[in-house]
């Protein structure tokens, strides 16, 4: 089946870190830009990483750029999302997303909820 | 990068079209055809309905259809149906270190 699973989320107090997990099946995980989407509790979809199917290129939202770190490993078909010093607003719950082509972000996990609180 | 703008909400009784505008600007949906829209229903992850302005992906409605003049994409949902309640949301590529973009969300009640 083609599907992408994600894992690692959880209650984590502010400044600390956490590891994002999405296993990816189904597919060939090697050929695909992949992303992270989060969204806060009642709020809108955000976009916040993404990695080219080579891992050689990534980029970041503003809002997380030099906390947040995106990597993959193809051998594991897994994609990673490492957050360091969280903060309250990064709580939401966060998306990996298969972009197959263009806009087509055609695939998505169930989400995993993040929250950041003392 | 700022969020695209959509409306808050839209609205529509069965068997009717409703269409939800995202306007951004022309570094965004301005520039590219690259503005796909997913629906989302509460609790549920994001599915895609429309990519590259006005394609549909296997297995969503021909009810769904999509659009852009300048710098607004719109998505019409013809022969509303119950099952179309949820929230919307565009995206559009920008060309940026920030490539990807969404607008806030539409909910889409049916009356």
């Amino acid at each position: 089946e083609v599907q992408l699973v994600e894992s690692g989320g959880g209650l984590v107090q502010p400044g600390g870190s956490l590891r994002l997990s999405c296993a990816a099946s189904g597919f060939t995980f090697s050929s695909y830009w992949m992303h992270w989407v989060r969204q806060a509790p009642g709020k809108g979809l955000v976009w916040v990483s993404r990695i080219h199917s080579d891992g050689s290129i990534t980029n970041y939202a503003d809002s997380v750029k030099g906390r947040f770190t995106i990597s993959r490993d193809s051998a594991k078909n897994t994609l990673y999302l490492q957050m360091n010093s969280l903060r309250a607003e990064d709580t939401a719950v966060y998306y990996c997303a298969r972009q197959r082509s263009g806009s087509n972000f055609d695939l998505w996990g169930q989400g995993t909820l993040v929250t950041v609180s003392s | 990068q700022s969020a695209l703008t959509q409306p808050a909400s839209v609205s529509g009784s069965p068997g009717q079209s409703i269409t939800i505008s995202c306007t951004g600007t022309s570094s965004d949906v301005g520039s590219y055809n690259y503005v796909s829209w997913y629906q989302q229903h509460p609790g549920k992850a994001p599915k895609l309905m429309i990519y590259d302005v006005s394609n549909r992906p296997s297995g969503v409605s021909n009810r769904f259809s999509g659009s852009k003049s300048g710098n607004t994409a719109s998505l019409t949902i013809s022969g509303l149906q119950a099952e179309d309640e949820a929230d919307y949301y565009c995206n559009s590529y920008t060309g940026s270190s920030t490539p990807w973009v969404f607008g806030g969300g539409t909910k889409l009640t049916v009356l």
